[in-house]
């Protein structure tokens, strides 16, 4: 298994320019989450979906942003118009339900710069 | 107060050392604790899982819990090189510890000195 793969690992942008993240969970992942990190603040959940659904955007910080998971297989997150401030290692995970011990699989993340 | 409290370090020791990592949390339906570690550049895996107070021990790693306390630790014993990352804390009050309702500690930086 490839684990979860996340696209593109690094980008730089200009502030106002749109910017699409994207993910790949691991197959008959039912969970997917999206993170974003930074010294400040640590790991924030923004979005998580299940079953391809948005379940929970109360994370998302503002309008600028939004999310969609079109599939089973694929995911994006969208930042619209980017600011400096939104600079953040962004992480995608995926998890399967069931059980007693639900394990968070995480991408090796984009590191996003605005400048 | 913040809901999870963890020291980011950098806490530097030396290979061979026995190391102490920390978290202290307010909410008490917290019930499920985990401790993650995050190579640079990379993302967190999960490295212990435990449920409830007590300790659970995998090779050199032991995590313990104190719920009376909110308090809970993981030790490493014969630290190696290797195990410097950043080591995260997340606990879930959600029943099998549901991914969905994790809150994580900002993390502790671990530098181990060869």
């Amino acid at each position: 298994d490839a684990g979860v793969i996340q696209s593109p690992r690094h980008e730089v942008t200009e502030m106002g320019q749109e910017v699409t993240l994207r993910c790949k969970p691991i197959s008959g992942h039912d969970y997917l989450f999206w993170y974003r990190q930074t010294m400040m603040r640590g790991l924030e959940l923004l979005i998580y979906f299940n079953n391809n659904v948005p379940i929970d955007d109360s994370g998302m910080p503002e309008d600028r942003f939004s999310a969609k998971m079109p599939n089973a297989s694929f995911s994006t997150l969208k930042i619209q118009p980017s600011e400096p401030r939104d600079s953040a290692v962004y992480f995608c995970a995926s998890s399967i339900s069931g059980g007693t011990n639900e394990k968070l699989f995480f991408g090796s993340g984009t590191q996003l710069s605005v400048l | 107060q913040k809901e999870v409290e963890q020291d980011p370090g950098p806490l530097s020791v030396p290979e061979g050392a026995i190391v102490s990592l920390n978290c202290t949390y307010s909410n008490s339906a917290f019930q499920y604790f985990m401790w993650y570690r995050q190579y640079s550049r990379k993302g967190p895996e999960l490295l212990m899982y435990t449920y409830s107070s007590g300790n659970k021990e995998d090779g050199r790693f032991t995590a313990q819990v104190d719920k009376s306390s909110k308090y809970i630790s993981l030790f490493i014993r014969d630290s190696q090189p290797s195990d410097s990352a950043t080591y995260l804390c997340a606990m879930s009050g959600r029943s099998g510890g549901g991914a969905d309702g994790l809150t994580f500690g900002k993390g502790t930086h671990l530098i181990i000195q060869p």
